[in-house]
């Protein structure tokens, strides 16, 4: 099947610093998006993308559909304690099914007050 | 507008056990999927139903698991004679069509 490279595994940062983590795929995707999840909770979507090229801000979140569209990257401003949490990229892959969702396995952030 | 529920939030089950994981989508969804989460790991696609029929079961294992989404009430995922390796969270998605799916909170499933 196909395999998403999400980095990094893990970030421990300080509050107020930004964060930037991506997602690349041997195969193009049609669709990126990007979820967080809180512990014992299910994913949230913070942002979706889909066409090449495309960069989507969500408040202090940014995200790019990389121009190959084999990578995706989710950048962060100025942290908060409340942005804990594991980050996945998914995405939908060309000529795969639209609703087959692909998951990284996703980076956890941890930032210290 | 209530979101995706699921129940029950946590499962225990011994070997050999069933297991019932209930999922009610948000109101006007028609469109139902689960997904499969291992420790570390992100989700893995099992199942897509739409109500009264199963589309694409190509992540389900073939024996013991099966889903169903009846014209009344919530969907269920049902895993018979549960084994260790069945350990993990559950989480269902749902839309109103096959665009963006969203999330409930998930069942967390321990066999002993």
């Amino acid at each position: 099947g196909q395999q998403l490279n999400q980095s990094p595994q893990s970030m421990f940062i300080q509050e107020g610093e930004d964060v930037s983590m991506n997602c690349t795929s041997s195969s193009i995707f049609n669709t990126w998006l990007w979820y967080k999840q809180d512990p014992g909770e299910g994913p949230v979507l913070l942002i979706a993308l889909y066409k090449a090229g495309e960069l989507t801000s969500n408040g202090r979140l940014t995200a790019q559909f990389g121009i190959t569209r084999k990578d995706s990257f989710l950048n962060i401003s100025a942290s908060i304690p409340s942005d804990v949490g594991i980050y996945f990229c998914a995405g939908q892959p060309l000529g795969g099914s639209n609703y087959k969702l692909t998951f990284g396995k996703g980076t956890l952030l941890t930032v210290n007050p | 507008n209530a979101g995706v529920m699921q129940n029950p939030r946590h499962l225990v089950r011994r070997r050999g056990q069933e297991a019932r994981l209930r999922c009610s989508p948000m109101k006007g969804h028609s469109h139902v999927y689960w997904y499969r989460q291992l420790p570390e790991e992100g989700l893995k696609f099992m199942v897509y139903l739409q109500k009264e029929n199963i589309i694409d079961e190509s992540g389900m294992p073939k024996e013991r698991f099966s889903a169903e989404f009846p014209k009344e009430g919530p969907s269920i995922l049902r895993i018979q004679q549960v084994v260790r390796g069945d350990s993990a969270a559950y989480f269902c998605a749902s839309s109103p069509k096959e665009e963006t799916q969203y999330f409930g909170p998930g069942t967390r499933l321990l066999v002993l």
